[in-house]
């Protein structure tokens, strides 16, 4: 079963536009982590995020956690038509070693 | 360095019929996973290793399913009697010891006919 849940299920947007995803879980974790997907094969690692932490950087991408509300989100900055993929969150609870992922983002960058 | 690899990248099957899918991790990675997703489903767990040993099978969906891993490398999964439902892209990822971050390989698309 699907640890929690990402908002929306879809986006579209211009490129250079900023894209936010948000993702919400439902037990206590240890880190979270944003996945990106191109074309439904492999994941790309793109941010980690432990429990202790609230915002984190990596070049274009912003990533929140709000452990009180049990929500994150991801932030693309100037978005670019490389970025079209699926985004997924992904949990992991105290003390498992399984990644729970929510059921991702489809984002498209429109040229 | 190499990623994680798995093979085939493709298999096509007919019901009934026994499958196996190979994974190899990172040279190093003491953890190797494997995941499953599907349309209905979305991605989910299915098996832990911590090098040959797998404290974690919750996630097989059933006992059709197996999985090994042997010399602390190459993993293989198994399905047994496949179903239209085992239709799905099973996905291989490790991870070296003290750290979180699991690296995902290309994945094997099973189709079951």
């Amino acid at each position: 079963s699907q640890q929690g849940e990402e908002d929306p299920q879809a986006l579209s947007i211009q490129e250079g536009e900023n894209a936010t995803m948000n993702c919400s879980y439902k037990t206590s974790i240890n880190n979270l982590q944003w996945y990106r997907q191109n074309s439904g094969r492999g994941l790309v690692h793109l941010i980690l995020i432990r429990s202790n932490e609230r915002e984190k950087h990596s070049g274009r991408l912003r990533v929140t956690l709000d452990t009180s509300k049990k929500s994150s989100s991801l932030l693309i900055t100037a978005s670019r038509a490389a970025d079209t993929a699926s985004y997924f969150c992904a949990t992991a609870d105290q003390g498992a070693q399984k990644l729970v992922f929510g059921q991702g983002t489809r984002l498209t960058i429109n040229p | 360095g190499a990623g994680v690899s798995q093979s085939p990248s493709n298999k096509v099957t007919e019901k009934g019929k026994d499958v196996e899918l190979r994974c190899d991790p990172i040279s190093g990675h003491t953890a190797l996973y494997w995941y499953r997703q599907s349309l209905g489903q979305g991605l989910e767990f299915l098996i832990y290793f911590q090098g040959n040993s797998a404290p974690d099978k919750s996630g097989l969906p059933s006992d059709r399913f197996s999985a090994e891993r042997t010399g602390g490398s190459v993993s293989t999964l198994t399905i047994q009697r496949t179903q239209q439902e085992d239709s799905a892209v099973y996905l291989c990822a490790s991870r070296t010891t003290g750290t979180d971050t699991q690296y995902f390989g290309p994945g094997t698309r099973l189709t079951v006919l």
